[in-house]
């Protein structure tokens, strides 16, 4: 089966640069979503298809690719950004959805 | 303003059965695929059903198929989720969520505020 794996923490501190990779099966021919959660909130759409930010989300936050692993990028961490991250990804001809298993990432 | 509002969760004995709802507002809900998603205790996210602006393209997760059913009414701007055979594995927080785009699959960009769904005897 389609699996997205991501390492279970990051931690960076206020004003660093934050990586947060997701890695599975035939990356190349897919495209991926980033979601943020916050403790007792509803996940948040950061980026879709791979690089695209939606309304409202700061620049500071971007989605690349390389090879078989495609990262989510948050320049100039801020305390606010602490938070579970999830990527996702379209699988069988986006007849289904699989999520990577989150990062928790720590603003030291 | 976009809004989605889930209802009908509660507390259920394994086997049993429940219908979640979810009333949507702020868009034009008849144009966009709708999902829903859950998250188990501590756990992480997992897609579990979505249906098409039209309600003819329907898919599950291979979790729930044959015991959740998922539906939509367009002249209410309402989406459903029948729960049947219920688990202890189905307790989670179930999020009814839109997707971004219009007609097509792409990414979720509004979700509910979830319903709590408890599985125990």
């Amino acid at each position: 089966s389609f699996e997205l794996t991501q390492p279970p923490s990051v931690s960076v501190a206020p004003g660093q640069t934050a990586r947060i990779p997701c890695s599975g099966d035939a990356l190349p021919k897919r495209y991926f979503n980033w979601y943020q959660q916050k403790p007792g909130q509803a996940p948040l759409l950061l980026i879709y298809k791979d690089n695209e930010r939606p309304s409202g989300i700061p620049e500071r936050f971007s989605g690349s690719s390389s090879g078989a692993t495609v990262t989510l990028t948050i320049s100039g961490v801020q305390a606010e950004d602490e938070a579970d991250y999830f990527c996702q990804s379209p699988h069988n001809s986006a007849t289904s959805w699989v999520f990577g298993g989150g990062t928790k990432l720590t603003v030291l | 303003q976009v809004q989605l509002v889930e209802s009908g969760g509660g507390l259920v004995k394994p086997g049993g059965s429940l219908r979640l709802s979810c009333a949507a507002s702020g868009f034009t809900f008849s144009e966009y695929y709708m999902n829903w998603i859950r998250q188990a205790p501590g756990r992480g996210l997992e897609w579990i059903a979505h249906i098409s602006s039209s309600g003819f393209i329907i898919s599950y997760a291979d979790s729930v198929r044959g015991r959740f059913t998922i539906s939509r009414d367009n002249a209410r701007n309402s989406l459903h989720l029948q729960m049947d055979s219920l688990r202890a594995e189905d307790t989670a927080v179930y999020y009814c969520v839109k997707d971004i785009e219009q007609l097509v699959v792409s990414a979720m960009d509004v979700w509910g505020q979830g319903t709590t769904v408890a599985v125990s005897s």
